[in-house]
């Protein structure tokens, strides 16, 4: 059935280092792809989308990178600061399972000053 | 300020006993999801709403979970007995129309951490 998946469940970065977090994903209707971020005892914020027809997007300090050809999804945050530390999900959004929003696991992402 | 908001924050129950947590979503927004965050799983679709209308509840434990849309400001998770193991933290979330066109992104409640014993 549907899955998305992250491939590390823990990240430990320097802070101004790049930050780059995976998840691969096996439903190949999906038309959205979106990442999460979820800060400790918050819900989930959103960061930042792409659609299946595109390859990558740039936000600020975030970049999303899609792969469909090996079903891989990553985002990139460069120049981490503390603040980035969270816990953040990819999930997916399929037309076809009428538009539910499925979440991945998590990675976890953690700042070293 | 429009924010998605859940009651109660906090709960603790003994097993056996009704919950029922409410949500009432962002005015305009007309998708509702239900999700349940646990360390093991993760988070877990538990329900979802369109337009009041259920679309997607497969995630979700019949025999004692229902979800519900009295009114389109109201969205609600009732446990009906509770149990140890429905002890989470329960999300509600909603979106705008989520069509082709529209992204998928969810607008997230604060949550309700629910502890039965």
């Amino acid at each position: 059935g549907e899955s998305v998946g992250l491939h590390l469940p823990t990240l430990s970065v320097q802070e101004g280092d790049n930050s780059i977090i995976n998840c691969a994903y096996s439903n190949s209707a999906s038309d959205y792809f979106i990442w999460y971020k979820q800060e400790s005892g918050k819900g989930p914020q959103f960061i930042i989308d792409i659609r299946s027809n595109m390859d990558k997007r740039q936000g600020q300090r975030v970049t999303v990178l899609l792969n469909k050809t090996v079903k891989h999804l990553s985002l990139q945050i460069a120049a981490t600061q503390p603040g980035d530390s969270a816990v953040y999900f990819c999930a997916e959004k399929s037309e076809t399972s009428y538009d539910k929003v499925i979440f991945g696991p998590g990675t976890s992402l953690s700042v070293i000053p | 300020d429009a924010r998605v908001t859940q009651t109660p924050r906090h709960k603790v129950t003994e097993m056996g006993q009704e919950v029922t947590m409410r949500c009432q979503p962002i005015l305009g927004h007309n998708t509702v999801f239900w999700y349940r965050q646990t360390m093991m799983q993760g988070l877990e679709l538990l329900a979802y709403f369109r337009n009041r209308a259920p679309l997607d509840d497969s995630g979700m434990p019949k025999d004692r979970f229902s979800a519900e849309m009295p009114d389109a400001t109201l969205a609600t998770l009732k446990i009906q007995p509770s149990e140890p193991r429905d002890s989470a933290v329960y999300f509600c979330a909603s979106g705008p129309n989520l069509s082709r066109r529209n992204t998928g992104e969810l607008f997230f409640g604060e949550g309700s951490r629910l502890t039965v014993l």
